[in-house]
């Protein structure tokens, strides 16, 4: 069964520290990993996706399959950084596509 | 365009009452989820629906029932409401072909 670990609950930095936030997986096929966030008070948007390899808010995130890692950075924490972030691993259900999310990290960027 | 909407925002039933949530999408998605979320457990996977009239188990179906008559809409159904159904509930949809979900802003549901 796949399964998303994100070993941290709650982290905090000041802004203009480098972040990273953590995520392991486990699944037995070809993976499709995603982060997701959610700011305060929106509704929880796609941030960005393995495969497309680019940078979204001077995010980036690389696959590592040997440590079956996908650790979310950033050099320079901003405030508005501050957020729920989920990773979230895609696999094919059926003729779905299903998403098993990571129990979440809280960030809190301080000023 | 609203994207995925949900209603209601927010509801407050008592132990075994029974209600629905209704998922609204205008984009024409085929594919929609019904997701809670919980404390410390991030989003679980309730049902999903590829398509019009079809729908399917998620990894914690027990206790909710789904319908999708009309493509826009996916309704998720409470028969006996218990109250370790408190939690968050969104609704995402999909595009064929596509790797994003769209997510709804969240009903937040209160079982006493």
């Amino acid at each position: 069964a796949q399964r998303v670990t994100q070993p941290e609950k709650l982290l905090s930095v000041f802004k203009g520290a480098p972040v990273e936030l953590k995520c392991n997986y486990s699944y037995s096929g070809s993976p499709e990993l995603f982060w997701y966030v959610q700011y305060s008070r929106q509704r929880l948007q796609l941030l960005l996706r393995h495969i497309s390899r680019e940078s979204i808010k001077g995010f980036t995130a690389d696959l590592n399959k040997g440590e079956t890692s996908f650790h979310l950075k950033k050099p320079f924490a901003q405030e508005e950084d501050s957020a729920m972030y989920y990773c979230a691993l895609g696999f094919p259900s059926g003729s779905a596509r299903q998403l098993t999310f990571g129990s979440g990290t809280q960030l809190t960027v301080l000023p | 365009n609203a994207g995925v909407t949900q209603t209601p925002k927010f509801r407050v039933l008592k132990t075994g009452q029974s209600m629905t949530l209704l998922c609204a999408q205008d984009m024409n998605h085929e594919y929609m989820y019904w997701y809670r979320q919980d404390p410390g457990m991030g989003l679980r996977l309730i049902h999903y629906s590829v398509g019009e009239g079809t729908t399917a188990k998620g990894e914690v179906p027990d206790g909710y029932n789904v319908s999708r008559l009309k493509k826009q809409n996916f309704l998720l159904g409470l028969e006996s409401a218990a109250p370790s159904q408190t939690s968050v509930y969104f609704c995402a949809s999909r595009k064929p072909g596509g790797y994003e979900q769209y997510f709804g802003p969240g009903t937040r549901l209160t079982v006493t």
